[in-house]
């Protein structure tokens, strides 16, 4: 079965800090997606990241990027220069290429202070 | 931009009532999606649909049943609500293929079952 793991529930950063959050995956497909969405408080669910397996290239989106580590099956996501604004829920998720259902991990509170 | 219209944002509901809660999308996309948000287990798919009265179960399907009679909206149903299905409930849509577009979700709704 597939799986998404977060191992960290809650992480606080400084404003203007950089701050990485932690995915790990398990899978034994070769093409698929990876994401990172963002809840806000009381918010709508937005995507902030998004990865394909067969590109060696991370992707990157301003101030948020990720290490994509295939063979380790990991997935992280790396804020820079966090902003107040960046305190959310963050949920990192998996879809193969041929699937309808998208896995999603458990979730990441992240506080950032003032 | 992409809209997902969930019609409650709050609701609260009594033990044993059917209660039905609608996701009205404008963009003309073929999958839609229902989810359940609990705290530390992220988002569990409740049921799918790929097409007009078109569903799949995800893998929490017991207890709920969905209707898609027009490809705009997606209705979940709890035939006889109980206290254990209180949660947030989140509904998604994306268009096509699992990896093109991100999925969008609606604000969600906080179900309270007493």
């Amino acid at each position: 079965a597939q799986t998404v793991t977060q191992s960290q529930p809650e992480m606080s950063v400084q404003e203007a800090e950089t701050v990485t959050l932690s995915c790990t995956y398990d899978t034994s497909e070769s093409n698929y997606y990876l994401f990172w969405y963002k809840q806000p408080p009381s918010r709508q669910m937005i995507l902030v990241i998004r990865q394909e397996a067969y590109k060696q290239q991370n992707a990157t989106e301003n101030r948020f990027s990720v290490n994509f580590q295939k063979a380790a099956k990991s997935f992280s996501l790396k804020i820079s220069d966090s902003q107040l604004g960046d305190t959310a829920m963050y949920f990192c998720a998996f879809i193969d290429t041929g699937g309808f259902k998208t896995i999603f991990g458990a979730g990441t509170r992240l506080f950032v202070k003032a | 931009d992409v809209k997902v219209t969930q019609s409650s944002r709050y609701l609260v509901k009594r033990t044993g009532e059917k209660v039905f809660l609608e996701c009205v999308q404008d963009m003309d996309h073929e999958n839609m999606f229902w989810y359940r948000q609990d705290p530390g287990l992220g988002l569990r798919l409740i049921y799918f649909s790929y097409d007009v009265k078109m569903k799949e179960k995800g893998d929490i399907p017991e207890g709920y049943s969905v209707s898609r009679e027009k490809k705009e909206r997606f209705s979940l149903i709890l035939e006889s609500a109980s206290t254990n299905q209180t949660s947030m409930y989140l509904c998604a849509t994306y268009l096509s293929g699992p990896g093109d577009q991100p999925q969008h979700f609606g604000d969600g709704t906080r179900l309270s079952i007493l």
